[in-house]
């Protein structure tokens, strides 16, 4: 098992470009979930899927944040317009039904000039 | 809504000795569980352990374990014998078994490994 892979590593755009995240969870997990590190906030959930389907996005910060779910093995979350204040780690994760802890993929350092 | 408390930003060992990294949590729930994930300079979340509220026995991993408390919502983290691998931000983590799936993050502890 690959783990969760996310892509790209590191992401450097410009203040007003279109940044697009893209995660792929791990084969037969049926919840993947959206996490944004900072120094001044910490780990903060952004959204979470359940089989494909979003359940929770009260932590996306506004409207220029969106994620998506085609299907059970690849997500998107897309950032229009990007902000310098959008630059932090972004990580992905997906988990196995309830209890069990989540596997994170290596994650999307993201720098926004 | 829950929160989890990690009152200790950094903690130092020396390798080899014995450290414990402490954990609060906030919660009026009787079922739920509790994670230690370890995040080195790599930046992977890497998890650690996992401990079920309804189990009393504390969870052990190889030199990792775990002392919880429920009544008192305490969840430390113990490695013995340190490795200079262990160095790392420590995050403790509780999932509700009500509220959906999400975990909830305390702020970390960063762990020195000393030769």
């Amino acid at each position: 098992d690959a783990g969760v892979i996310q892509s790209p590593r590191h992401e450097v755009t410009e203040m007003g470009q279109e940044v697009t995240l893209r995660c792929k969870p791990i084969s037969g997990h049926d919840y993947l979930f959206w996490y944004r590190q900072t120094m001044m906030r910490g780990l903060e959930l952004l959204i979470y899927f359940n089989n494909n389907v979003p359940i929770d996005d009260s932590g996306m910060p506004e409207d220029r944040f969106s994620a998506k779910m085609p299907n059970a093995s690849f997500s998107t979350l897309k950032i229009q317009p990007s902000e310098p204040r959008d630059s932090a780690v972004y990580f992905c994760a997906s988990s196995l039904g309830l209890g069990m802890g989540y596997t994170f993929g290596s994650g999307t350092r993201l720098t926004v000039v | 809504a829950q929160t989890v408390t990690q009152s200790q930003p950094e903690m130092s060992v020396q390798e080899a000795e014995t450290v414990t990294l402490s954990c609060t949590y906030d919660t009026s729930e009787s079922d739920y569980y509790l994670f230690w994930y370890k995040q080195p300079p790599s930046r992977q979340m890497i998890l650690v352990i996992r401990q079920e509220a309804y189990k009393q026995q504390n969870a052990t991993e190889n030199r990792f374990s775990v002392n919880f408390q429920k009544a008192a919502k305490s969840f430390s983290l113990k490695i013995s014998d340190s490795q200079l691998g262990d160095a790392a931000m420590y995050f403790c983590a509780y999932r509700s078994n009500n509220a959906g799936n999400m975990l909830t993050f305390g702020g970390g502890t960063r762990l020195m490994v000393k030769p």
